[in-house]
């Protein structure tokens, strides 16, 4: 099974600030890696897909990066409704497994 | 636009059994796979189990034997059986849409999800 390692486990920062969210995985994943956004009372919801590409709806702000074991979802401007908690997933191999998070709060 | 809408969650005692069911409209349900993750209660995802267009099935070793993941595509639901019930399996299941047909893509969106609670 491939382990997904999240850092920070909470990142606090202020709207307009920059955050950067790492995924580290046990092993390569290639370029199956990609990030979800969870709201408190939501599901999750698709950013990122194929380490770089933006779902459907998803702005210009959201941007992944990344190869192998070692990946970057970065915000560059945190808006107000950005602070959530966002989660790494692969699907190099099965089964499919998630990093354990990375909340994003308001300081 | 898609919509999916989970349903059969609830309180069942250790060993017992339920069957979840997801209706789905919006797509061309048929061709595309389908797959269940649960999330415990403040806690991270877990992917459960998955199903391609053509009945390909997947499944967690957690949960491997004791859930049978199936779908009707007459009637645009997915289900998932679930039998010798434990208390780890307490959790909110989510039913989502995969990329395309088969069991290798993405999976998204997801439907609101169904809260599944084992205790005695």
């Amino acid at each position: 099974e491939i382990v997904l390692t999240q850092s920070p486990v909470t990142l606090s920062l202020s709207p307009g600030e920059r955050a950067i969210l790492s995924c580290r995985a046990s092993q390569s994943v290639s370029g199956f890696l990609a990030w979800y956004q969870q709201k408190p009372g939501q599901p999750p919801r698709l950013l990122i897909y194929d380490v770089f590409k933006r779902a459907t709806g998803i702005p210009a702000r959201f941007s992944g990066s990344g190869s192998g074991t070692d990946f970057t979802l970065t915000i560059s401007s945190l808006e107000p409704e950005d602070f959530a908690v966002y989660y790494c997933q692969q699907r190099y191999n099965w089964p499919l497994t998630f990093g354990g998070g990375t909340k994003v709060e308001i300081k | 636009e898609v919509q999916l809408l989970e349903s059969g969650g609830g309180l069942v005692q250790p060993g017992g059994s339920l069957r979840l069911s997801c209706a789905a409209s919006g797509f061309p349900f048929s061709s595309y796979a389908m797959s269940w993750f649960r999330q415990v209660a403040g806690k991270g995802l877990e992917w459960v189990s998955a199903i391609s267009d053509t009945d390909s099935r997947y499944y967690t070793d957690s949960v491997r034997g004791r859930f049978t993941i199936s779908r009707d595509s007459s009637k645009n639901t997915l289900y998932l059986q679930m039998d010798s019930l434990r208390a780890e399996d307490t959790a909110v299941y989510y039913c989502v849409k995969g990329e395309y047909s088969g069991v290798r893509g993405w999976f998204d969106p997801w439907g609101q999800g169904t809260l599944v609670t084992v205790s005695s």
